[in-house]
């Protein structure tokens, strides 16, 4: 089955810890996208990539940092200067940026000890 | 950047009747906009996707219309079941065609 893949369903960060979230997927799509959801709000984009070994900045980079070594592959690093990480954390792709449509993971929740 | 309207309050209807949710954009009109469902606790799934130059499209008992002059997209479920109690997305694509903006979401409660 194709689609896309997150790990882990739940983080849990402790104080001054990086984390990182896995994004995967055998969709063959170019575009990738990291996004924040807390509650009551929309969807905010951290990070996208057009293709491998490019990608830039959303509206809410500061605090984390992404890579693109694989075109199956995106992983989002949450660093310790993320100060409010706790968050819902969704990874999407399409097809090439223009899009039509985004194809979503299943979410990665983190949250602070 | 483009600024994204939907209604934050829940709609709750009753099992039957048709639902209609508001999408309104306040910049410059995106080429196209669409539509996603996201349950709790899950990523958003994709719906509808409508162009700029259609006015309305249909898919089962979905439809979507999308008038630029009023800056405005609505979403209709007819004949609406509580399997369609969800929070729906709208989602409109950058100027530039290198991202997209979403909506913060209105939450749908079907009653039977």
């Amino acid at each position: 089955d194709g689609g896309i893949t997150q790990s882990p369903k739940y983080l849990f960060r402790k104080e001054g810890q990086n984390v990182t979230l896995s994004c995967e997927q055998n969709l063959n799509h170019d575009a990738m996208y990291w996004y924040r959801q807390d509650p009551g709000q929309g969807l905010r984009l951290i990070y996208y990539s057009q293709i491998v070994n490019d990608f830039q900045k959303g509206d809410i980079a500061e605090g984390y940092s992404v890579s693109r070594e694989k075109k199956e592959s995106f992983p989002l690093t949450v660093t310790s200067a993320q100060k409010n990480p706790t968050a819902f954390y969704l990874c999407a792709s399409s097809i090439d940026l223009a899009g039509p449509a985004q194809y979503f993971g299943p979410g990665t929740r983190l949250l602070v000890l | 950047s483009q600024k994204i309207e939907q209604n934050s309050e829940a709609l709750n209807i009753q099992e039957g009747k048709t639902a209609t949710l508001t999408c309104n954009y306040t910049n410059y009109s995106p080429a196209y906009l669409q539509w996603y469902r996201q349950d709790p606790g899950r990523g958003p799934v994709f719906l509808l996707l409508i162009r700029e130059n259609e006015k309305e499209k249909r898919k089962e008992r979905l439809k979507v219309t999308f008038d630029t002059t009023l800056k405005q997209s609505l979403f209709h479920i007819t004949a609406s079941q509580p399997a369609d109690s969800a929070t729906y997305l709208c989602a409109l694509e950058g100027y530039n065609f290198n991202k997209f903006y979403f909506g913060s979401g209105t939450k749908l409660n079907v009653k039977p």
